[in-house]
């Protein structure tokens, strides 16, 4: 079946640095890709649809400077959190729809982000 | 934006009980999905119910989805501790095929 493959699962970095999180599709391709956010006991609030060739569209409320988004080729998103604060620790999880009417999204595992 | 409520938020029962999840809107969807997700995973889709009145059966798990496409519910029969997990209701949003989720309901199973 469709896999999504995430990378790295935990990433704990200092304030005020930059931290790069990878989303892959690993059998199909996928034009887009989506970028969700999820804080403790809450559910999955989507950022941002990242879309293979042009540019990132973002939720109302996300800033696209700080979550910058790259879909450099038809398996590959990532999505950089920039000048990391303590209130960006978040679970980031990607997702994306494989090929074919009424397909599914399928998820990736998820990358745990500590912002000390 | 497409809002999805879902209760109750949390529950705890005792092994062997049933047990019934609701999600609502006030929203027409085309289809709409379940998910179970556990702790540090992403979400594991468990069904998809697109026809208002359509019923699915996974096992212990039956999905009903409403005749007007608005609202569906996750039943439970004699839940296990297996079955703990945060069970996710979603349907399509506006921003290109990306879903919209309920709050989730966090079902705790204990033996």
């Amino acid at each position: 079946g469709a896999v999504v493959s995430q990378h790295p699962s935990r990433v704990i970095c200092k304030s005020g640095t930059s931290v790069k999180i990878e989303c892959r599709s690993l059998d199909f391709q996928a034009t887009t890709m989506f970028w969700y956010r999820q804080f403790p006991k809450q559910s999955l609030m989507l950022m941002a649809t990242s879309n293979e060739g042009s540019k990132a569209t973002y939720e109302q409320g996300v800033e696209k400077d700080k979550f910058l988004i790259n879909h450099a080729s038809l398996t590959l998103s990532t999505l950089t959190v920039t000048s990391a604060h303590p209130e960006d620790s978040s679970f980031y999880i990607c997702s994306a729809r494989p090929p074919g009417l009424d397909s599914p999204l399928h998820f990736g595992n998820g990358t745990r982000l500590t912002v000390t | 934006t497409q809002l999805l409520e879902q209760s109750p938020q949390f529950l705890s029962i005792q092994e062997g009980e049933n047990l019934t999840v609701y999600c609502n809107s006030s929203s027409v969807f085309s289809s709409l999905q379940w998910y179970r997700q556990e702790p540090g995973e992403g979400p594991v889709l468990l069904v998809t119910v697109v026809t208002g009145g359509e019923v699915k059966k996974l096992k212990r798990l039956t999905f009903q989805f409403g005749d007007a496409r608005k609202d569906s519910s996750l039943h439970i029969t004699a839940a296990q501790p297996g079955d703990t997990g945060l069970y996710l209701c979603a349907g399509e949003g506006n921003s290109g095929y990306a879903l919209n989720f309920g709050k989730g309901t966090s079902l705790l199973v204990t033996p």
